[in-house]
């Protein structure tokens, strides 16, 4: 079965500071997909990025990017110029290629911001 | 835009009652989950549907059970409502083209039981 392991419970950084936060993920599957998704507090659920694992070039949406490391099974979402608004709890993610896959979490990572 | 509705933003409940917790997607998607969300486990897949009138238990699924009669409905019920069912309840669903993979969320029912 695959697993997602968020390694760090709680980060801060320092408002327009870059931060990395780790994710690894176990599985026997070659083709899957990762996501991170954004919970900030009290508030709904989003996506932020996602990468399919048959793309080599890592995924990228304005200040938020990936590390795939596919061969190490690591996916590490790094924000750059950190804003207020990104404090939140983090989730890795990992779904299998087939149809109507269910998607599984790590236990997340809670971002504070620190003006 | 894809919207997911849960019917309740918040709930408080009493022991024993049974307790309907509504999710309804306008986007035709095909597959609908629940999930609980509880500080340090993260979140836990309790019933999944890839159709109208099928369902699988995920991995909590004892004392749950869900109801999809029409494809963008899809409710969890609690059959007789437990202090230890307090948590927030997530309601998600997906699509079958790969661009629909990721979630969709709805805004979350945090249930009380007292």
């Amino acid at each position: 079965a695959q697993t997602v392991t968020q390694s760090q419970p709680e980060m801060s950084v320092q408002e327009a500071e870059t931060v990395t936060l780790s994710c690894t993920y176990d599985t026997s599957e070659s083709d899957y997909y990762l996501f991170w998704y954004k919970q900030p507090p009290s508030r709904q659920m989003i996506l932020v990025i996602r990468q399919e694992a048959y793309k080599q070039q890592n995924a990228t949406e304005n200040r938020f990017s990936v590390n795939f490391q596919k061969a190490a099974k690591s996916f590490s979402l790094k924000i750059s110029d950190s804003q207020l608004g990104d404090a939140a709890m983090y989730f890795c993610a990992y779904r299998s290629r087939g149809r109507g896959d269910k998607i599984i979490f790590g236990k997340g990572t809670r971002l504070h911001i620190l003006p | 835009d894809v919207k997911v509705t849960q019917s309740s933003r918040y709930l408080v409940k009493r022991t024993g009652e049974k307790v309907f917790l509504e999710c309804v997607q306008d986007m035709d998607h095909e597959n609908m989950f629940w999930y609980r969300q509880d500080p340090g486990l993260g979140l836990r897949l309790i019933y999944f549907s890839y159709d109208v009138k099928m369902k699988e238990k995920g991995d909590i699924p004892e004392g749950y059970s869900v109801s999809r009669e029409k494809k963008e409905r899809f409710s969890l019920i609690l059959e007789s409502a437990s202090t230890n069912q307090t948590s927030m309840y997530l309601c998600a669903s997906s699509g079958s083209l790969p661009r629909e993979y990721g979630y969709t969320f709805g805004s979350g029912t945090r249930l009380t039981v007292v």
